[in-house]
């Protein structure tokens, strides 16, 4: 089993703040990846990242892998409530998905 | 849209029963998996196909088999559900051009 642990698990703030979470593991994977999830329905995927140091930006969120490709990060700048949802990393290698353990955000307007 | 369904959205089952829930696609993907979603386990894998009659366990796979014998469609089945059965169940696909995880609208499995 490939352990992904996110933190934190859990998180409500007040619209316009900033936040970040991270995705850690033992594990080295060939890519990461996120996923946002709302009520009632399946993930669906933000970005992928493959090269060790990458940062990409998806307009006010930004996502890191680690050096190692063990752990990744979201940055996400001025949250709005519409990222309101439950947010999922994603450790890919392979043709297997390891899940990590999610964080859920609550943006209070 | 990957095309991808499940069915039943969702169901109440007694324990002891069998009960097999439906993962169909339209576009042919080869991988296929089924995940459960529990609070503070994040996505765990129960088991996985990568083509017609091949099938292979996860992580989450006692209670449970799978079948696919067309394409198209991936079953997976609770031989005699328990309460700890009780959960979420992701069907999900592998698009391969973008290594994406393309997921189902989940089944809510509830067993009494």
């Amino acid at each position: 089993t490939q352990l992904l642990e996110q933190s934190p698990q859990f998180l409500s703030i007040q619209e316009g703040e900033n936040l970040t979470v991270y995705c850690n593991s033992s594990s080295v994977f060939s890519s990461l990846q996120w996923y946002r999830q709302e009520p009632g329905e399946g993930p669906v995927l933000l970005v992928t990242v493959v090269t060790g140091g990458e940062v990409k930006k998806l307009k006010r969120l930004t996502f890191q892998f680690g050096d190692a490709r063990k752990d990744s990060s979201l940055h996400i700048t001025a949250a709005q409530p519409g990222d309101t949802g439950l947010y999922l990393c994603a450790g890919v290698t392979g043709n297997q998905f390891y899940f990590g353990t999610g964080t859920s955000l609550t943006v209070i307007p | 849209d990957a095309g991808i369904t499940q069915s039943p959205r969702h169901k109440v089952t007694e324990t002891g029963t069998p009960v097999t829930l439906r993962c169909h696609q339209t576009e042919n993907h080869r991988y296929m998996y089924w995940y459960r979603q529990d609070p503070g386990h994040g996505l765990r894998l129960i088991h996985y196909s990568y083509g017609v009659k091949d099938t292979d366990k996860g992580e989450v796979s006692d209670g449970y088999s799978v079948s696919r014998s067309k394409t198209e469609d991936f079953l997976l089945t609770l031989e005699s559900a328990t309460s700890s059965q009780t959960s979420v169940y992701f069907c999900a696909l592998r698009v391969l051009v973008n290594t994406e995880a393309f997921f189902g609208q989940g089944t809510r499995l509830t067993v009494v």
